[in-house]
């Protein structure tokens, strides 16, 4: 079953406005992690927050954890029009072995930044 | 910082062909790559899990007689397309693990088109 789902699915904001993506998972994990792909391009790493932690900070990034209902938020400030992608939670699952280090990835928040 | 590498970017191929598209690892040794698929406008669904040197790890749906992959080495996987079919196109992403760090490195992916 998908493990992460982030809403909304599309977001389009003006430069300048702050993006704020929500990414919801079913199962316990290890961590969660943000990723950005910009269109038709490789995924690159923005954050990692691990399962004890409640918030982290990189940037103008700012990802929440709620282990309690099982939610993660991505926040951009100031956005820019280079913040335009695809942004994606990951989650990596709560168990040892193999499958430990298995990413499942949601489906996706497409961020469009107007100039 | 770490670079995975995927080749070719762009495949174009007719129906019935076979495809293999290579996943290293530039600056590291990756006991461990993961091979995704993502359908247009999509999340990445896991394909399967590549241990080097032993059988790969399929999840579900998948079929390993059709996606074949190779961990010969600590730098490099392989997925071959055997007998590729218009369904089969897609944007097909590699992930691999630093041995050392644990860190997890994403490919920029091949985009298969099959005629």
């Amino acid at each position: 079953s998908q493990q992460g789902e982030e809403d909304p699915q599309a977001l389009s904001i003006q430069e300048g406005e702050n993006a704020t993506m929500n990414c919801s998972y079913k199962t316990s994990i290890n961590n969660l992690q943000w990723y950005r792909q910009n269109s038709g391009r490789g995924l690159v790493h923005l954050i990692l927050i691990r399962s004890n932690e409640r918030e982290k900070h990189s940037g103008r990034l700012r990802v929440t954890l709620d282990t309690s209902k099982k939610s993660s938020s991505l926040l951009i400030t100031a956005s820019r029009a280079a913040d335009t992608a695809s942004y994606f939670c990951a989650t990596t699952l709560g168990y040892s072995g193999a499958g430990s280090y298995q990413l499942t990835f949601g489906k996706g928040t497409k961020l469009s930044v107007i100039p | 910082g770490a670079v995975v590498s995927q080749h070719p970017s762009r495949v174009i191929c007719k129906s019935g062909t076979s495809v293999k598209i290579e996943c290293r690892s530039l600056d590291f040794q990756a006991t461990t790559m993961f091979w995704y698929r993502q359908f247009p406008k999509k999340s990445l669904m896991l394909m399967a899990t590549s241990n080097e040197g032993s059988k790969a790890t399929y999840e579900q749906g998948v079929e390993k007689d059709k996606f074949l992959i190779n961990h010969a080495s600590l730098t490099l996987s392989t997925l071959t397309v055997t007998s590729a079919h218009p369904e089969d196109s897609s944007f097909y992403i590699c992930s691999a693990r630093d041995a050392g760090t644990g860190e997890l490195f994403f490919g920029e992916g091949s985009r298969l088109t099959v005629l």
